[in-house]
């Protein structure tokens, strides 16, 4: 089993600043990985797959980058709706499909 | 515009047993694999089976093996998952959502893509 791990665990950011959230896997997922969002009280909603493409109707602010075990979710420009947690995903190495624990943005 | 609604949940005592239903509308419901994810209060998320477009061949988190059971009805356009023998720790949102698939060079798979599409979750408890 992939053993998805993400850092931070709670990340405070100003409106308007950059936040960098990371995620790693205990092996190669190659560019399998999902970042998911889920704003509070909602459910989960994809962002963005195949580690960098965003999904439909997704703002330009959210990035993903990396391959292999490494990867990062930004937001570029940090707004009050985003505040949420995310997820990411590997869909690589399956069964089972592994979720990292999340890392919660909050608005400083 | 593509839908996932789940139902089914409630309050059920441990050895008790409830069906879950997931009914899609909006997109060609045959076509894809669809799986059930859970989330513990609090929790994040953990992923529970996964049912593919023609029934062919099922997955299931190991703590659930033999104790719950996917399956679908095509005609109408619902995914299922009966649970069966539950206990405290299978308290949890249940969402179904959808896999994307992927293609390579030379075929397309319904399973193994990324989850594009979730529902709105559906509670269960699981408490005497």
């Amino acid at each position: 089993e992939i053993v998805m791990t993400q850092s931070p665990a709670t990340l405070s950011v100003s409106p308007g600043e950059r936040a960098t959230l990371s995620c790693r896997a205990s092996q190669s997922v190659n560019s399998k990985l999902a970042w998911i969002q889920q704003k509070p009280g909602q459910a989960p909603t994809l962002l963005i797959y195949g580690a960098s493409t965003r999904a439909t109707g997704i703002p330009a602010r959210f990035s993903g980058s990396g391959s292999g075990t490494e990867f990062t979710l930004t937001i570029s420009s940090l707004q009050p709706e985003d505040v949420a947690v995310y997820y990411c995903q590997q869909y690589n190495n399956w069964p089972p499909w592994t979720f990292g624990q999340g890392t919660k943005v909050e608005i400083k | 515009q593509d839908l996932l609604v789940e139902s089914g949940g409630g309050v059920v005592q441990p050895g008790g047993s409830l069906r879950l239903s997931c009914a899609a509308s909006g997109f060609t419901f045959n076509t894809y694999a669809i799986h059930w994810v859970r989330q513990t209060p609090g929790k994040g998320l953990e992923w529970v089976a996964v049912m593919p477009y023609d029934g062919s061949q099922r997955y299931y988190t190991d703590s659930v093996k033999g104790r719950f059971t996917i399956s679908r009805d095509n005609s109408k356009k619902t995914l299922y998952l009966q649970l069966n023998s539950l206990r405290p720790e299978d308290t949890a949102v249940y969402y179904c959502a959808r896999d994307q698939g992927y293609c390579t060079t030379t075929s397309c798979h319904d399973v193994g893509g990324w989850f594009d599409l979730w529902g709105q979750g559906t509670l269960v408890t699981v408490s005497s």
